[in-house]
């Protein structure tokens, strides 16, 4: 099945500065890469997605790179504010929607 | 909020003992996903239901069993519970036939704790 790489597992930047967050996919057949946020005790949230067929997309202060000959894709926050403190995770799809999660990156930004 | 809700939101259950958890999906959605998130972990995925069809299944074993309604709310049972069941289970919901990749929305959850 599919195989998830998230890197790093923690990291802490100032406010202001960049993030990125990388992760790596095993199975060429993924077609949908989606990054969600947990805060303490909540549910994971979609913050952005991209599809096989694109290599960027950009929403904001947040963006995601996808190169499919590598099998990574990564997720980058420009402009870090306290409120992105968080943990991270990607994702990969299968088709068939069944979606395969990386093992988290804790962001901390520090004020 | 996505429009996915979960119950029940606490449960503390003994090893041996069974239980059923449940999911109504985000109207409009017709797949449901489940997935098992140990402390500090990603969620793991468990198995999908489609139209009241299961259609797919992560490594999990048979004790892990699941239920789809008319309505597409969805039911994860877990017989003979372990004390490594304890988690946060999730449900995500989906719209879209089998084959396409679509996003899911996440419930709140269902913290599960096994004594």
């Amino acid at each position: 099945g599919e195989n998830v790489e998230q890197h790093p597992s923690t990291l802490s930047v100032q406010e202001g500065d960049s993030a990125v967050i990388k992760c790596t996919y095993s199975d060429s057949a993924s077609n949908y890469f989606p990054w969600y946020k947990q805060e303490l005790g909540k549910r994971p949230q979609l913050i952005i997605d991209i599809r096989s067929n694109v290599g960027e997309k950009k929403d904001q202060r947040i963006a995601v790179t996808l190169n499919k000959t590598a099998k990574h894709f990564s997720l980058h926050i420009t402009e870090t504010q306290p409120e992105d403190s968080a943990v991270y995770f990607c994702a990969a799809s299968v088709p068939g929607n069944q979606f395969y999660f990386g093992t988290g990156t804790s962001l901390t930004v520090i004020p | 909020e996505t429009g996915v809700t979960q119950s029940p939101t606490h449960l503390i259950k003994t090893r041996g003992q069974q239980v059923t958890l449940r999911c109504s999906s985000q109207s409009g959605h017709n797949t449901v996903s489940w997935y098992q998130q140990a402390l500090g972990q990603g969620p793991q995925f468990i198995f999908q239901y489609y139209r009241e069809e299961e259609n797919g299944r992560g490594n999990f074993p048979p004790r892990f069993s699941g239920l789809q309604f008319p309505n597409y709310s969805s039911e994860l049972n877990v017989n003979a519970l372990e004390l490594d069941d304890s988690a946060l289970y999730l449900c995500a919901s989906s719209a879209g036939p089998t084959g396409v990749s679509y996003e899911q929305y996440f419930g709140p959850g269902t913290r599960l704790t096994v004594t």
